[in-house]
């Protein structure tokens, strides 16, 4: 089963706008990611908050994360035509045999219009 | 330096058949994790290899098995495959065991039973 929930599903702006995708989670982490991934390949990583971090900045990303609401934010600014994707959100928790397991949403097709 | 890589790319196999993948790390890391992702989903977690050991466990049947090898390079076994299995297969490698932090993905296995 999934952990996360994204928001919206699928995402549809003009090149240049922003772009927000939302992520919410069940239980408690120890960090989130978010990730891309490119027509059904390889997952890229975008960016780690860690649970004791409110926000986080990387090039055009800006995520938030809000442990008291087990939300998470993604936000592009600019956006341009390569941000065209899925975008994944992933929660981390260590488990008692100290394994990492990221469990991830079902993430926002997002599709830039030139 | 090399990434992580998967082969094969393709796969098409016939109910009821076994298939096996593959999945070299990314240079100097020593844990493999591998996920399941079917059309229009996150991945999902099936288990993860450290020190040729099977560390954690998703909830896949036994008929989903792995190997890790002395290179730390990996295998995943499917047996008696199912229409179901149908998705596309990633292998993910992080450094250690402890640490919280990204995990590189390959390019996948795209696996079509037929």
């Amino acid at each position: 089963s999934q952990q996360g929930e994204e928001d919206p599903q699928a995402l549809s702006i003009q090149e240049g706008e922003n772009a927000t995708m939302n992520c919410s989670y069940k239980t408690s982490i120890n960090n989130l990611q978010w990730y891309r991934q490119n027509s059904g390949r390889g997952l890229v990583h975008l960016i780690l908050i860690r649970s004791n971090e409110r926000e986080k900045h990387s090039g055009r990303l800006r995520v938030t994360l809000d442990t008291s609401k087990k939300s998470s934010s993604l936000l592009i600014t600019a956006s341009r035509a390569a941000d065209t994707a899925s975008y994944f959100c992933a929660t981390e928790a260590v488990s008692v045999q100290g394994a990492q397991k990221l469990v991830f949403g079902q993430g926002t097709r997002l599709t830039i219009n030139p | 330096d090399a990434g992580v890589t998967q082969s094969p790319t393709h796969l098409i196999k016939t109910r009821g058949q076994q298939v096996t993948l593959r999945c070299s790390p990314k240079s100097g890391h020593d844990t493999v994790s591998w996920y399941q992702q079917a059309l229009g989903q996150g991945p999902q977690f099936i288990f993860q290899y450290y020190e040729e050991e099977e560390r954690q466990r998703g909830n896949f049947p036994d008929r989903f098995s792995g190997h890790q090898f002395p290179n730390y390079s990996s295998e995943l076994n499917v047996n008696a495959l199912l229409l179901g299995d149908s998705a596309l297969y990633l292998c993910a490698s992080s450094l250690v065991l402890w640490a919280l932090g990204e995990a590189f993905f390959g390019q996948g296995t795209r696996l079509t039973v037929v």
